[in-house]
């Protein structure tokens, strides 16, 4: 079974500091991904990567930058947290479109809160 | 634009009752669709994937069709239990990217 981890489930941070939100899969998979999801919004993509070293901004990167220096790795950075970053965090991977139908695997989520 | 609608009330079904979610899209030309199941405070889980080619597709107690003329997809649980209760979402991926765009939901409550 494919285990995409993310290194918490809840974090508290204080408006201004830098945020770390960290992603590691196990299936050696090309593609992986941040989503923040809100209620009434749905999931949207913040950025995602396609091999080491390589990112794509989504529909959302302002206020984020990520790093992707390993394959199974990939962090998420909030440069300077801000209240309306408080959101739920999700990363995903997927192995290389097979004919695009790059299904997602989910990690459990990080819920985070800006003070 | 893009849109992807699901239906935001809660559906409420009995149990032993087939479920039916609605996914309907509209300036997508999809060559996939997805449909994943999403509980409280959890990453959505991947259940099945159906094809701009394909009318039906079966899985267990899961079906989903696709009407590409009506730009709409079916997700059906039939004898639905307590344990089916969470968030669906479809997602869609074609029109040139590899990306899915992802519905927001639809919860569904199965009462015992």
């Amino acid at each position: 079974d494919v285990k995409v981890t993310q290194s918490s489930r809840y974090l508290v941070k204080r408006t201004g500091e830098k945020v770390f939100l960290e992603c590691v899969q196990d299936m050696d998979h090309e593609n992986m991904f941040w989503y923040r999801q809100d209620p009434g919004l749905g999931l949207r993509l913040i950025y995602f990567s396609y091999d080491v070293k390589m990112k794509e901004k989504g529909d959302i990167p302002e206020g984020y930058s990520v790093s992707r220096e390993k394959k199974e790795r990939f962090s998420l950075i909030l440069e300077s947290a801000s209240t309306n970053q408080t959101s739920m965090y999700l990363c995903a991977s997927s192995p290389p479109p097979r004919g695009m139908e790059n299904i997602q695997y989910f990690g459990a989520g990080t819920r985070l809160s800006v003070l | 634009s893009q849109k992807i609608e699901q239906n935001s009330e809660a559906l409420n079904i009995q149990e032993g009752k087939t479920a039916t979610l609605t996914c309907n899209y509209t300036n997508y030309s999809p060559a996939y669709l997805q449909w994943y199941r999403q509980d409280p405070g959890r990453g959505p889980v991947f259940l099945l994937l159906i094809r701009e080619n394909e009318k039906e597709k079966r899985k267990e107690r899961l079906k989903v069709t696709f009407d590409t003329t009506l730009k709409q997809s079916l997700f059906h649980i039939t004898a639905s239990q307590p344990a089916d209760s969470a968030t669906y979402l479809c997602a869609l991926v074609g029109g040139g990217s590899y990306i899915p765009t992802f519905g927001r939901g639809t919860s569904l409550i199965v009462h015992p």
